[in-house]
């Protein structure tokens, strides 16, 4: 079964930094896509980030591009979400999610998310 | 950014209705449209892509159609489980958006 157990998350204050960890098990990582979405409390859901298998290739959101990065260690089946200079309005529950064989920019499986909390 | 609208933002139906969802691009994107599962406190769920594969797994109840601007989602015969909010996605352009939202109650 495909499996993404994520981790990182926590309560952290304005100007801060936190990096969001997702584990994967269950496919071929190294040949997958991956992607970084968030949703702040009632609200809708927003993308984040991506990154290619190979890590060569990156896109990020213009609310968090300069602060945010994407990265990934294929031997070890994990993605990372280095995020710096947090904002109150980065609060949210990020969802890692594996790309789908088919297309790169298509979502398939979604990890649990972890609760980021930008805070005083 | 492409902007998705989905209507209506919430409905409310009888078991064994048949229910349709609309969501619209602000601008064309193909069939590069995907629809999501979400319960409450839950991860979503994939549920289709390319605005009309049904995603491994996901009952044949679900059914996507539509390209360009205009899509749809029409769950055939309304059942408990499927209470839940449904949310459609754009992926023909980066930065990928997501519609507001549909709330699908029980009556």
């Amino acid at each position: 079964d495909v499996q993404l157990g994520q981790s990182g998350g926590g309560l952290v204050q304005p100007g801060g930094s936190l990096r969001l960890s997702c584990s994967a098990s269950g496919f071929t990582f190294d040949t997958s896509a991956m992607h970084w979405v968030r949703q702040a409390p009632g609200k809708r859901l927003e993308y984040v980030s991506t990154i290619s298998s190979n890590g060569g290739l990156t896109y990020y959101a213009d609310s968090v591009k300069g602060r945010f990065t994407i990265s990934r260690d294929n031997s070890k089946r994990m993605l990372f979400l280095q995020m710096n200079s947090l904002r109150r309005e980065d609060t949210a529950v990020y969802y890692c999610v594996k790309a789908h064989y088919s297309n790169f920019d298509a979502f398939d499986m979604w990890g649990q998310g972890t609760m980021v909390t930008v805070s005083s | 950014d492409v902007q998705m609208t989905q209507s209506p933002s919430s409905l409310s139906a009888s078991v064994g209705d048949r229910v349709t969802i609309s969501c619209r691009a602000s601008q064309g994107v193909g069939n590069y449209l995907a629809w999501f599962q979400q319960k409450p406190g839950r991860a979503p769920k994939s549920l289709i892509y390319a605005a009309s594969s049904l995603h491994s797994g996901v009952p044949s109840k679900f059914s996507g159609s539509g390209s360009g601007t205009h899509f749809t989602l029409t769950i055939s015969s309304l059942q408990p489980e499927d209470s839940a909010t449904y949310y459609c996605q754009q992926y023909n352009t980066y930065p990928l958006t997501f519609g507001g939202g549909t709330k699908v109650e029980i009556k």
